[in-house]
């Protein structure tokens, strides 16, 4: 069962502009969210995260809003760059527990 | 600055053949888990530990096993080797922080089983 889900397999977005990237949840337990940036034949790095007693959180250019009711977040970069254009993973966890989304391919287009 | 190391990087394995990924952390972190990314799967959590001598199964764990000897050592071991095994595998570290843990990652070890 897939506990957390990223629907959009791929986003294009053009350089300056903003690129939202979106995850769903579906256990209620998860506390507390991360979202991971990959480039390719490397490993995931942290980018941001957010615990559930918040709806926002902002480190930069990254802000992740999360709305617990939906049971969905979001990762909002502004202004993206080409540097960007990854695959971003959301993951989701309850205690030590932690499950990923399968990513969404972000290009970014000078 | 090592962070976490994984080793081999690349492995072609035949079946049946049994073989240990071997994963270490400098930085002290109590909590290791072993993800496998297949394609457009997203990481799955095979094994984790949340100190050492204390090992649990995550999500996936058949096919494989673990131990957890010292705080900064997590090697995974396949034994039987199957095709179904043919994945990219992620060891990953951390610690628990004021909200929850926030784990780290190797640069990841890609397994081919033929």
């Amino acid at each position: 069962d897939q506990q957390v889900k990223q629907n959009s397999p791929s986003l294009s977005v053009q350089e300056g502009r903003i690129s939202i990237l979106n995850c769903d949840y579906t256990n209620s337990m998860f506390d507390y969210f991360l979202w991971y940036k990959k480039y390719p034949a490397e490993g995931p790095t942290f980018l941001i995260s957010i615990s559930s007693i918040k709806d926002k959180n902002e480190d930069g250019r990254f802000t992740v809003f999360l709305n617990k009711s939906a049971k969905h977040l979001s990762l909002h970069i502004v202004p993206s760059q080409p540097g960007d254009s990854a695959v971003y993973f959301c993951a989701a966890s309850a205690g030590n527990d932690m499950r990923f989304g399968a990513g969404t391919r972000l290009t970014v287009k000078p | 600055n090592a962070g976490v190391t994984q080793t081999p990087k690349f492995r072609i394995l035949k079946i049946g053949q049994s073989m240990t990924l071997q994963c270490t952390q400098d930085m002290n972190h109590n909590y290791m888990y072993w993800y496998r990314q297949d394609p457009g799967m997203g990481l799955k959590l095979i094994y984790y530990s949340v100190g050492a001598g204390i090992t649990d199964k995550g999500e996936v764990p058949n096919g494989y096993n673990v131990s957890r000897s010292t705080t900064e050592d997590f090697p995974l071991r396949l034994e039987l080797a199957a095709p179904s095994q043919t994945s990219v595998y992620f060891c990953a570290s951390g610690l628990r922080g004021p909200g929850g843990n926030t784990i780290y990652f190797g640069e990841g070890s890609w397994l081919t089983v033929v």
